[in-house]
């Protein structure tokens, strides 16, 4: 069973400033079957970036993605007020199907 | 326009049985699977499981095998997740999530959820 790690735990950050989340997997994987999510208070997770470096439908540009191997990076280029959230990042694979990564919030400063 | 709605919230007693659904509506049913996920209070996502709802073959997290039971049924476009007898352990936000199809190069297809339902709350105490 591949792990999927986050880090940090927490990111704490001002509007404006960069974000830069880390997913690492216990062992090497495909791009293709990686994606990370955002998920807001309340709200069901929204699906930001699909093959490690796409944005889905209607995600801004400031999201991107990038990694390979076992290491992947989501980067908020410019922080806007409304992309403090958890962001988790997801892997397709064999047992089990899918895999989720615990999680980075991302706090306001 | 692509929409999953989910069943609303429960409440149940330890030991009691408790189906909750999930209706697909927008989009041909039987030709996405459909997966659910758990997020238990405070705590990060899950993947339960996931169905074909056109031939319903249905695939298990080792974690959930045997503890939940995932359906569809095609005439109501809908997809289920049931547990015979509930633990308090089961207290958590539910939520399915259609599969991303046809996002392909020639190489590969990208994997991912693209469309979640908005979730139901189950709540097991006595």
């Amino acid at each position: 069973e591949i792990v999927l790690t986050q880090s940090p735990g927490t990111l704490s950050l001002s509007p404006g400033e960069r974000a830069t989340l880390s997913c690492r997997a216990s062992q090497s994987v495909s791009s293709y079957y990686l994606a990370w999510y955002q998920q807001k208070p309340g709200q069901a997770p929204r699906l930001l970036i699909y093959g490690a470096s796409n944005r889905a439908t209607g995600i801004p540009d400031r999201f991107s993605g990038s990694g390979s191997g076992t290491d992947f990076t989501l980067t908020i280029s410019r922080l806007e007020p409304e992309d403090f959230a958890v962001y988790s990042c997801q892997l397709y694979g064999s047992s089990p199907m899918y895999t989720f990564g615990q999680g980075t919030k991302l706090e306001i400063k | 326009e692509v929409q999953l709605v989910q069943s609303g919230a429960e409440v149940r007693k330890p030991g009691e049985s408790l189906k909750i659904s999930c209706k697909g509506s927008g989009y041909i049913f039987t030709t996405y699977w459909i997966g659910w996920v758990r997020q238990m209070p405070g705590t990060g996502l899950e993947w339960m499981g996931i169905i074909y709802p056109g031939d319903s073959e249905t695939r298990y997290s080792p974690s959930f095998q045997g503890q939940v039971t995932i359906s569809a049924d095609k005439s109501t476009s809908t997809a289920y997740l049931q547990w015979s007898t509930l633990k308090a352990s089961d207290t958590a936000m539910y939520y399915c999530a259609r599969r991303m199809l046809g996002y392909c190069t020639t190489t590969s297809c990208y994997e991912g959820f693209n469309y979640w339902g908005q979730g139901t709350q189950v709540t097991v105490s006595s």
